[in-house]
């Protein structure tokens, strides 16, 4: 079965300084992995994806992701925070073998001035 | 983004009347979904469809139904609204079962 563990609800950074996002993930089988960026009052908005190439995934936004298989991570980064990166993140896996997609609980991230 | 939209973007009704959200699609993908978003719980997933007149559940479909008569929408009803069912609504699509582009989200009072 598969689970995805976002493993900070919140998170605060001050702006211009590195961003890091936890996520952990069990899949059985060879997993597709998401992250999502939602602003407030918004819709989610994909921000990078993993489907088995690179593992190293860049995003958009200054955004990237590393699939780590021996962690069963998929951690996000950004080098340097903005303002405008306040927001609610969700980590997302997928099993190609039964097209489940499984939703972390989401991490909110504070940018302080 | 991504051509979908919902309606109504919001909605304010009384505990035991029904209510049917609709999400609109002019990307022809193939899969759809209704999620609600509640503090604390993240997105779940309530019910989606593969295909025209395809549908299966999600973790949290009692007191929901939904239909899909047509590639482009997918109609979500509450047949009998409860508070419990107060909530923000989100559609998403997907051509297949991996990214998925969504709506902009209705929300829903039950009063």
């Amino acid at each position: 079965a598969q689970s995805v563990t976002q493993l900070d609800s919140h998170v605060s950074v001050s702006e211009g300084t590195p961003v890091l996002l936890r996520c952990n993930y069990s899949s059985s089988y060879s997993p597709s992995l998401f992250w999502y960026v939602q602003h407030p009052n918004k819709g989610l908005q994909l921000l990078l994806k993993y489907t088995s190439a690179a593992t190293l995934v860049k995003g958009i936004n200054g955004f990237e992701a590393e699939f780590k298989k021996s962690e069963t991570s998929f951690h996000l980064t950004k080098p340097s925070a903005h303002m405008s990166d306040a927001a609610e993140y969700f980590c997302v896996v997928s099993d190609r073998r039964d097209d489940k997609i499984i939703f972390g609980k989401g991490t909110r991230l504070h940018i302080l001035p | 983004d991504a051509g979908i939209t919902q309606s109504p973007r919001h909605k304010v009704t009384e505990t035991g009347t029904p209510v049917t959200l609709r999400c609109h699609q002019t990307e022809n993908h193939r899969y759809m979904y209704w999620y609600r978003q509640d503090p604390g719980h993240g997105l779940r997933l309530i019910h989606y469809s593969y295909g025209v007149k395809d549908t299966d559940k999600g973790e949290v479909s009692d007191g929901y139904s939904v239909s899909r008569s047509k590639t482009e929408d997918f109609l979500l009803t509450l047949e009998s609204a409860t508070s419990s069912q107060t909530s923000v609504y989100f559609c998403a699509i997907s051509d297949r079962a991996y990214e998925q582009y969504f709506g902009p989200g209705t929300r829903l009072t039950v009063t």
